[in-house]
């Protein structure tokens, strides 16, 4: 069964703190992606990256970073934490460059206090 | 950019009620549009998908979706919903690499 895997299911976390959010994948995807999901604002569009090495900005990416050195793996990076980047954070990953059907991870819960 | 709406936030309905879920996108070209869906806990699932060719398109557990383009719609159609389909259902718009969602609609379904 293929997979999308993120590291944590919960994470609390100190205002500042640096941030790493991990997923990876064991499909061969090229395309990977980060979302947050916030009740009444749906998923919304953090990085994304078609390759290795590649990052494209989506609709919110201040206040975060992201890293793929190696295919099956996308990092989130939040450079210094605040309060309004609590959120539940999703990672998805796709086959083709047409974004067809993304595989979704179960998400990671933080809470930055 | 691509996007889409998604008209209701929150649908109750009680069991063997029919279902239609309202999503409108904002682009007049060529589109790709998706739903998914979030059960309580798990991870966000697709339900259908449209690229083209016939406009009904059919997904997983009853689910029906209908692309009218001169409407710039997707609706999601359920003849008769079961108490498992209390979940949060998303619309999709593919605009690029990534998908651009609509804000959800909170599905409650009661006994």
């Amino acid at each position: 069964d293929v997979k999308v895997t993120q590291s944590s299911r919960y994470l609390v976390k100190r205002t500042g703190e640096k941030v790493f959010l991990e997923c990876v994948q064991d499909m061969d995807h090229e395309n990977m992606f980060w979302y947050r999901q916030d009740p009444g604002l749906g998923l919304r569009l953090i990085y994304f990256s078609y390759d290795v090495k590649m990052k494209e900005k989506g609709d919110i990416p201040e206040g975060y970073s992201v890293s793929r050195e190696k295919k099956e793996r996308f990092s989130l990076i939040l450079e210094s934490a605040s309060t309004n980047q609590t959120s539940m954070y999703l990672c998805a990953s796709s086959l083709s460059r047409e974004g067809r059907g993304y595989t979704f991870g179960s998400g990671t819960r933080l809470t930055v206090v | 950019a691509q996007s889409v709406s998604q008209h209701n936030h929150h649908v109750i309905l009680s069991e063997a009620a029919s279902l239609e879920l309202g999503c409108n996108y904002s682009y007049g070209g060529t589109v790709n549009l998706f739903w998914y869906v979030q059960y309580p806990g798990q991870h966000l699932q697709l339900l259908l998908k449209y690229f083209s060719g016939d406009p009904l398109v059919k997904g997983i557990k009853g689910f029906e979706a209908e692309f009218i383009k001169s409407k710039f719609s997707f609706n999601l159609r359920k003849p008769s919903v079961q108490w498992s389909d209390t979940a949060e259902y998303f619309c999709a718009v593919r605009g690029g690499y990534a998908l651009n969602f609509g804000k959800g609609t909170s599905l409650l379904v009661t006994p």
